[in-house]
């Protein structure tokens, strides 16, 4: 079964330094998404890309944090230079159409 | 450890009975709505979904009923099993092609 892959699954970095997470979605799909979960809380979102290009992002977003497509396949999400709050399980998510969303197993960020 | 923080509702079931976990929406002009499972380090994984013209609906083993008067939803799982022990998040989509999640239940099946 076709299935979102995520690389690293857990990072530690220290306070200020940069980190990129990659995803690969579902080779198929065209709407490609990231959320983060703070450790006991909900999921959150945080933004959409469609077509080459940010079609929403929430207010978490901010810009510190940037995503990209550079290839065919992979989807990224950088954090420029990372807060102590930016500790958290971040999640890459894929669908085919605005509807069923597929999530990948999460790259766990720690910041010291 | 990894329950620091954790203050989730949870509902204690024994194996066999049925489950049923309520989420209460926030946005009327949501239409449509996602039941997700998050197993313990995992991410989450789809189980039901229902759209607003649609009061019920039907998976294996999982039912999903829409209240929209009262921005209500449930999932109602069949014959709970050890491998449903997870915790449950609804979501709902404005239409903005971004999912809300709600804060989530966790269940806990016992054998």
């Amino acid at each position: 079964e076709p299935e979102v892959t995520q690389t690293p699954s857990h990072q530690v970095t220290q306070m200020g330094q940069e980190v990129i997470l990659r995803c690969v979605p579902i080779s198929n799909h065209l709407y490609f998404y990231w959320y983060r979960q703070i450790l006991g809380q909900k999921v959150e979102f945080l933004v959409s890309f469609y077509n080459n290009e940010i079609s929403e992002k929430s207010e978490i977003f901010d810009d510190q944090f940037s995503v990209e497509r550079p290839d065919g396949s992979n989807f990224t999400l950088k954090i420029r230079s990372t807060k102590l709050e930016d500790s958290a399980m971040y999640f890459c998510a894929s669908s085919e159409a605005a509807g069923e969303l597929f999530f990948g197993e999460g790259s766990r960020l720690t910041v010291l | 450890g990894e329950s620091v923080g954790l203050h989730l509702p949870t509902l204690s079931v024994q194996e066999g009975d049925n489950s049923i976990i309520n989420c209460a929406y926030s946005n009327s002009a949501s239409d449509y709505f996602i039941w997700y499972k998050q197993e313990s380090g995992k991410g989450p994984q789809f189980i039901i979904d229902i759209r607003s013209n649609m009061d019920k609906r039907q998976g294996q083993r999982v039912t999903v009923l829409l209240n929209k008067t009262v921005k209500h939803l449930s999932l109602q799982i069949a014959a709970t099993q050890p491998g449903d022990s997870a915790v449950y998040f609804c979501a709902e989509n404005d239409g903005n092609n971004r999912l809300a999640f709600g804060k989530g239940n966790q269940v806990v099946v016992i054998p």
